[in-house]
């Protein structure tokens, strides 16, 4: 079976401070993938990345970056320098290889405080 | 490009109501899906649609059923609507199945049955 943790349920900085959002996931597939959403409080769910399963690099985007190890079956995302905009629900996502479906998260609810 | 497009945005229904929840996409993805997100539980698939005339049963399925007549449309119904229904619907579509495609989101409607 599959399944995501989101182990934290709400975390709240303050502006500047470094935040990482934990995401452990389970699978029985070789090839499979990992997402990132974010849900800000309009309510849309946002993509940020995807990364499938053959793919260990680290990734930077500007002061997003998320750390894949597969040993630890982690896929965590790391916010550099928060900001208030960055307030919000995010979700980590798994498919497996040849499925039709994504499971999700519940989610880690972010509050940045100025 | 309006990407994907859902309506209502929210409606409060009485229980034993037929609703119709609309989504449309114009983006041309032949994989479409709908989600419902409940507090700490995520999002969960109801139904999805790999293409245009077939549709496959997701991990809360009963009470809804899906029609996929044509790509762009992709409506849920409500048959008989009843309190544990009420939720946050969301729509999303894909270019192709989700294990080698990113999803994206619709909007949402907001539903609330009494």
């Amino acid at each position: 079976a599959q399944k995501v943790t989101q182990a934290q349920t709400e975390i709240s900085v303050v502006e500047k401070e470094d935040v990482t959002l934990d995401c452990v996931y389970e699978t029985r597939d070789t090839t499979y993938y990992l997402f990132w959403y974010k849900q800000p409080p309009s309510g849309e769910l946002v993509f940020l990345i995807r990364r499938n399963s053959f793919d260990e690099q680290n990734e930077i985007s500007g002061r997003y970056s998320w750390n894949f190890q597969k040993s630890t079956s982690s896929f965590n995302f790391t916010i550099t320098a928060s900001q208030v905009v960055d307030s919000a629900v995010y979700f980590c996502a798994l498919s497996g290889y040849n499925t039709d479906k994504l499971i999700f998260g519940t989610g880690t609810r972010l509050q940045v405080f100025p | 490009i309006a990407g994907i497009t859902q309506a209502p945005t929210s409606q409060i229904l009485a229980a034993g109501r037929r609703m119709t929840l609309r989504c449309t996409q114009d983006m041309r993805h032949n994989a479409m899906y709908w989600y419902r997100q409940d507090l700490g539980l995520g999002l969960r698939l109801i139904h999805y649609s790999n293409t245009a005339g077939t549709t496959g049963k997701g991990e809360v399925p009963d009470g809804y059923s899906v029609s996929r007549a044509n790509t762009d449309d992709f409506p849920l119904t409500l048959a008989s609507a009843v309190p544990s229904q009420t939720s946050v619907y969301f729509c999303a579509s894909s270019v192709d199945r989700v294990s080698t495609d990113t999803q994206y989101f619709g909007p949402g409607t907001r539903l609330t049955v009494l």
